[in-house]
């Protein structure tokens, strides 16, 4: 089983709260990232890291944030959250052989 | 820019009929191929991943893929599809010379009837 662990699994938060999703992972993969899913549609990179101190920005623009101060840890934070940031949030991290994603958090912005 | 393509993005299958999900990669140099699933509301899994040796690589609940390094391809397959397969199927890749950071394709949601 692998050990990445995503909280909350679930959100449901009012607009313009401030929100962090938190990512942990216990395999000291350098590579972390942060992807978005609408139900049954396609991943979009948004945040990715290649290890401490290192954050880009993915293939979708995205208002949140992410920071990596520390290799296990890769919260990302929502300033001011939306109705159009509701989504699913998956965090994965990766070695060159083998990557692994967290169980998702279903952000519901009301 | 590197780029991973899935040309299916659904399929319709009844029960025992035989799939095949196409996987694209615009990559050069050595690559590391995987296949991940996700099932209704779970998490994504991985299905199988190449690295080297063997093209063809057999994974969990009878799938398996095919590593044609001159098509650049690394196709999904399985001989029998059961109603527990429906799901959303996902090709990724990293290469050694992109910092092995994983690219994933679209997903192909495949949906089979029983």
């Amino acid at each position: 089983e692998a050990d990445i662990y995503q909280t909350p699994r679930y959100l449901v938060i009012g607009t313009g709260k401030k929100i962090t999703l938190e990512c942990s992972q216990t395999m000291g993969h350098d590579k972390m990232y942060w992807y978005q899913q609408d139900p049954g549609m396609e991943l979009h990179l948004i945040h990715y890291s290649y290890g401490v101190n290192s954050t880009e920005k993915g293939d979708l623009s995205s208002e949140s944030t992410v920071s990596r101060i520390r290799t296990e840890h890769f919260p990302l934070t929502l300033e001011s959250a939306r109705p159009s940031h509701t989504s699913q949030y998956l965090c994965a991290s990766s070695s060159r052989r083998e990557a692994f994603f967290g169980q998702g958090t279903r952000l519901t912005v009301v | 820019a590197q780029s991973v393509s899935q040309h299916n993005h659904h399929v319709i299958l009844s029960e025992a009929a035989s799939l095949e999900l196409g996987c694209n990669y615009s990559y050069g140099g050595t690559v590391n191929l995987f296949w991940y699933v996700q099932y209704p509301g779970q998490h994504l899994q991985l299905l199988l991943k190449y690295f080297s040796g063997d093209p063809l690589v057999k994974g969990i609940k009878g799938f398996e893929a095919e590593f044609i390094k001159s098509k650049f391809s690394f196709n999904l397959r399985k001989p029998s599809v059961q109603w527990s397969d429906t799901a959303e199927y996902f090709c990724a890749v990293n290469a050694d010379n992109a910092g092995n950071m994983l690219t994933f394709g679209g997903g192909t949601r495949l949906m089979v009837k029983p």
